[in-house]
């Protein structure tokens, strides 16, 4: 497609679930973020993918918290045992190369909401 | 750490009006500045990317101005619209955190209301 897409847009969850948010980046673009963005703040850095190599996960909040990008374009945020602090809009994002330079382009983000 | 502040936190302007809403950051070691507009509901739009070694960068109605030494940015808004409300977000790469060369650091955005 012509932008970043995420699905579901949005997701409800019992407390203990665990989910899987999907991102299709921009066709092409090696780079792609995830943030977490909680009501009423900006969105906060959880991982960087070049490819299919994770080369940083320090945003990550807790080890409950896995994201993958197997074949170097999807990828998949995994929240195992969802907690009540987990409710937050997740966006993924894309750029074309260089990360330190590159303009990031993001999707509509899913909105995660766990009871 | 890197620091982003957005002032104000929300404002409202008649149609019609020129606007200005401000950024500031704490390390000015960064690599660009880039502005959002975030509608209810949905993602980013990207407005303006400023590398750090430009000073300004323009796209019809908004300009957006960058002092890297002074840790200062500034969108202005000429001829507002009612179309233009929205959350406006300023994020920097870069920075002395480990994850400087990659993400996003964002300030928490300046709500814009344009009244008809």
């Amino acid at each position: 497609g012509a932008g970043v897409s995420q699905s579901p847009r949005y997701k409800v969850a019992k407390r203990g679930q665990d989910v899987a948010l999907r991102c299709d980046p921009i066709s092409g673009h090696v780079s792609l973020f995830w943030y977490q963005q909680a009501l009423g703040q900006g969105p906060e850095f959880l991982t960087y993918f070049q490819n299919e190599a994770q080369l940083d996960k320090s945003g990550l909040p807790s080890d409950r918290f896995f994201a993958e990008r197997p074949e170097g374009s999807v990828s998949t945020l995994k929240i195992q045992r969802t907690q009540q602090e987990d409710s937050a809009v997740y966006l993924c994002a894309s750029s074309l190369r260089d990360a330190s330079r590159n303009e990031q382009f993001f999707g509509p983000g899913t909105r995660l909401t766990v009871l | 750490k890197q620091e982003v502040t957005q002032i104000p936190a929300a404002l409202s302007v008649p149609e019609g009006e020129n606007l200005v809403l401000n950024c500031s950051f704490t390390d000015s070691a960064i690599y660009n500045l880039q502005w959002f507009r975030q509608d209810p509901g949905k993602g980013l739009t990207s407005l303006l990317l400023i590398q750090s070694s430009q000073r300004e960068q323009t796209s019809g109605r908004l300009n957006a101005s960058l002092d890297k030494s002074s840790g200062r940015s500034t969108l202005y808004i000429a001829a507002s619209q009612p179309g233009d409300s929205a959350t406006y977000l300023c994020a920097v790469r870069g920075g002395l955190d480990s994850n400087s060369g990659y993400a996003l650091n964002f300030g928490k955005g300046t709500s814009l209301l344009v009244t008809p």
